[in-house]
């Protein structure tokens, strides 16, 4: 299995503008999670889905950032329009569910997106 | 939401000196996982203890968890260079994890 691939993988932006990341999660994983990593705030949380519905977007830091799953193998986080405190790394994983045929609820996480907003 | 304190923040060790980090919580915990993060890299799972007292190895590595579930240390016996790294705790419920700030292990040649 290729693992959870992420793109791109480094985004250099304006403030302003639109920034669209892109995650494919492990085939066959029911969970998929967006997190953002800062020195500052450490590792946040933003949205997860389950079967491709969103189920907590708790810690999506405003309405800026929006996040989709329109299938089981493709999501967007999508922040419009850009800023500056919007830099970070940008991770997305996925977890198999015992439903799904998991064991350990592990989370497989892809190689983030490193995400500079000028 | 409910956290997942670890300390330290940072240790620099000499190689061969031995590494540990701690992870603790307020409430009882269902289980813990730990991840390492190499620097530039993205978090990797190492493993899940579950059973109150439970003790894991993997080869330098041993993983506790303590009696009352509240808390869980990390050891490294022996560091060397390739440990070097970011060592989070996450606390799991139904398969969302909550993640601690991590430890950040250098290793002094």
């Amino acid at each position: 299995d290729a693992g959870v691939i992420q793109s791109p993988r480094h985004e250099v932006t304006e403030m302003g503008q639109e920034v669209t990341l892109r995650c494919k999660p492990i085939s066959g994983h029911d969970y998929l999670f967006w997190y953002r990593q800062t020195m500052m705030r450490g590792l946040e949380l933003l949205i997860y889905f389950n079967n491709n519905v969103p189920i907590d977007d708790s810690g999506m830091p405003e309405d800026r950032f929006s996040a989709k799953m329109p299938n089981a193998s493709f999501s967007t986080l999508k922040i419009q329009p850009s800023e500056p405190r919007d830099s970070a790394v940008y991770f997305c994983a996925s977890t198999a569910s015992r439903l799904a045929g998991g064991s350990y609820n592990e989370q497989f996480f892809g190689p983030g997106t490193r995400l500079t907003v000028l | 939401g409910q956290q997942v304190m670890q300390i330290p923040q940072y240790q620099h060790v000499q190689e061969g000196e031995d590494f540990t980090t701690y992870c603790n919580s307020s409430t009882t915990l269902s289980n813990i996982q730990w991840y390492k993060q190499r620097p530039g890299g993205h978090p990797v799972f190492l493993i899940q203890l579950v059973k109150s007292g439970e003790v894991k190895k993997q080869k330098r590595l041993t993983f506790q968890f303590g009696e009352a579930k509240k808390n869980s240390s990390l050891h490294i016996t022996a560091t060397q260079t390739t440990d070097v790294g970011t060592y989070f705790c996450a606390r799991s419920g139904s398969y969302i994890p909550t993640f601690g700030r991590g430890t950040s292990l250098i290793v002094h040649p």
